[in-house]
Order: structure tokens, then sequence, then C-alpha cells
């Protein structure tokens, strides 16, 4: 069965390092997402790609985190300076339509931000 | 917007017990409906959804949920759990016209021996 891939498994990071979270996702589907889940909180949306720019994010994705597809195959987030409160799980996941909405999520990267 | 609610973080259960998990969801508009199950270092899985049609939906391994739009609820169910049922399970909503997930907080779900 088709599945995301996520890299790495776990990073660990000093504050104010640049980490680059790296995803492999379903190769027919379209669209394209970042999840994060703050230990003992609730998975939370950051960001969906789509056609090579976002399409939608939320109020946590703020300009220290961006996206890029840099090839057909590769979904990368991106924090530039990381702060203790990034230290999280982040998903990614893809899905081949929009609306039925029937997303296939990765085994996460855990950050931890020292 | 939309918001979630799973009622209990963690639910005991005997082996061969049924169990209910419970969801509720506020929304505006319109919304399709999800659980996903997470086990000890993997992703989240599907195992059903609401989308439209009849309330009662089924999904893998046995579990089932019905939608009851009066209660805006969304209960998972099994009538009989395995060891191998262990996991975090989250419940989560869309709009339909968007592709954003909002999740519950998760029920961790224990099956014993």
């Amino acid at each position: 069965e088709p599945e995301v891939t996520q890299t790495p498994s776990h990073q660990v990071t000093q504050m104010g390092q640049e980490v680059i979270l790296r995803c492999v996702p379903i190769s027919n589907h379209l669209y394209f997402y970042w999840y994060r889940q703050i230990l003992g909180q609730k998975v939370e949306f950051l960001v969906s790609f789509y056609n090579n720019e976002i399409s939608e994010k939320s109020e946590i994705f703020d300009d220290q985190f961006s996206v890029e597809r840099p090839d057909g195959s590769n979904f990368t987030l991106k924090i530039r300076s990381t702060k203790l409160e990034d230290s999280a799980m982040y998903f990614c996941a893809s899905s081949s339509t929009q609306g039925s909405n029937v997303l296939t999520f990765g085994a996460g990267s855990r950050l931890t931000v020292l | 917007a939309q918001s979630v609610t799973q009622l209990d973080s963690q639910v005991p259960v005997f082996e061969e017990a049924p169990v209910e998990l419970r969801c509720n969801y506020s929304s505006s508009v319109s919304v399709y409906l999800f659980w996903y199950v997470q086990y000890p270092n993997q992703g989240l899985q599907l195992l059903l959804k609401y989308l439209s049609g009849s309330t009662l939906v089924k999904g893998i391994n046995g579990f089932e949920a019905e939608f009851n739009k009066s209660q805006t609820s969304f209960h998972l169910r099994k009538p009989s759990v395995h060891i191998s049922d262990t996991a975090e399970y989250f419940c989560a909503v869309s709009g339909r016209a968007g592709n954003m997930l909002t999740f519950g907080g998760g029920t961790r779900l224990m099956v014993k021996p």
C-alpha cells in the first residue's frame, strides 16, 4: 500500500537553528499538508499546498515557517530559527483530491529544540 | 470554524468487551467527519469517514461510527476489542469546501487482557 515517508524520524536541534523536515508524499497525490502535535496537545493544521503554492495556512504558520516542493517527489517544511515551543511531532500528509479530504499521513518527525 | 471534543482522554477496557469512544463537534457549516488511529511510533491511519448518505459508517478492524446531526456527535464503537486495538484514536472534521482537518484531543484506548 502506498505510504507517505518522512525524514528524519527524530531531530534534536539548538534554539535558533534552521531545521528542514522532509516528506515524500504518495506519488499521484496533488495536495500536501503539514500538521504538528505538541506533546499532550491536539494535532494542529499548519499548511496545505497545491499546484506549487500555499492554498491554506493557519495562524501557527508564521514567517519563520516555509514549505517547498523542490522536485517532483519531495515536500519540505523549513523552520528558519527554531524556538523551544517548536518542539513537537510534525506530520506530513497528502491527498489525491480536495473536498473529500481523505488524507494519508506519514509516521511523523519528532523535533526537539533545546 | 470547527472544533472537536473527545470527551475521554483515556479509556481502559478488557479484551473482548465492547467500547465506545465519544466525539462531539461544532461547526457553522456542513462537515465531513473522520476517525484516525495512531499506533505507537506510526502515523495517523484512517479508520473510517462520513461524507454523506447512511449515518452508520463501517471502517477497518471492525470499527463503526454513527453520525448524529442533532447531537453533533460521531461516536466510534467496536463490539469486541482486541489487545491489538490499543492505540490513540483521533476524531476529526473538515468543512466541505476546504481541506483543513480539525482534530480532537485524542482518546487513548488501553485494552487489557
